[in-house]
């Protein structure tokens, strides 16, 4: 089964820097695809980034990058020039193969805060 | 653009209370998902449909918990009886299945339970 680990239960950065948020995974299957998700306080689930096990650039949407390393099995989450809006929990998942193609397998978040 | 609907947004209930949740996937979305989340926690898969079918709800509790969606459209997650560890977040996602490698999820604004 899937694994997708968090280490980092809080983050702080300050507004207009960069920050990296963490993950790591583990599965056997050769195909999976990861995501990261933020939830803001109000709850809803918002699509960031997705990066496929075989892409062989990183996956960039504005300010939002994923830095993948796919033999430490890691796919990090980088946020340039944070924003206040940016505070959130952030959520990495994947998914896997077989007839539970697309169920998405959650870390446990990084609560992200930014400060002026 | 399209949303996956949810309602009740809110719902405070006695335990051993029957409770009911109703999504609205995006329309043409063959998949649909239930995920539960717990607070501090990622959400966790409860059941997955494809179309009518119930592809996995092998985490679903299914002593208390039931779920449907009868015309492949619209669904349906029922608690009966409610009790106090089922107080979390239960999120509803569609995705379009269309074959593709990518298979992106769009969560409803989600529906938080608080049972009594």
């Amino acid at each position: 089964a899937q694994k997708i680990t968090q280490t980092q239960p809080g983050m702080f950065v300050q507004e207009k820097e960069a920050v990296t948020l963490d993950c790591t995974y583990d599965t056997s299957d050769q195909s999976y695809g990861l995501f990261w998700y933020k939830q803001p306080s109000s709850g809803e689930m918002i699509f960031l980034i997705y990066q496929g096990s075989y892409d062989e650039q990183n996956a960039t949407e504005g300010r939002y990058s994923l830095n993948f390393q796919k033999a430490r099995k890691s796919a990090n989450l980088v946020i340039s020039a944070s924003q206040l809006g940016d505070s959130a929990m952030y959520f990495c998942a994947m998914t896997g193969r077989g007839s539970t193609l697309g169920r998405l397998y959650f870390g446990r978040g990084t609560q992200l805060t930014v400060w002026p | 653009e399209a949303e996956v609907a949810q309602s009740p947004r809110y719902k405070i209930t006695e335990k051993s209370q029957a409770v009911a949740f109703w999504c609205d996937p995006i329309s043409g979305h063959a998949t649909l998902y239930w995920y539960r989340q717990i607070l501090g926690q990622g959400p966790e898969l409860l059941v997955q449909f494809q179309d009518e079918s119930v592809v996995d709800d092998s985490q679903l509790p299914k002593d208390r918990f039931s779920a449907e969606r009868l015309k492949g459209v619209d669904s349906t997650l029922k608690i009966q009886p409610a009790e106090l560890g089922d107080s979390a977040m239960y999120l509803c996602a569609s995705s379009l299945d269309d074959g593709a490698s990518r298979v992106e999820q769009y969560f409803g604004p989600g529906t938080r339970l608080t049972v009594t």
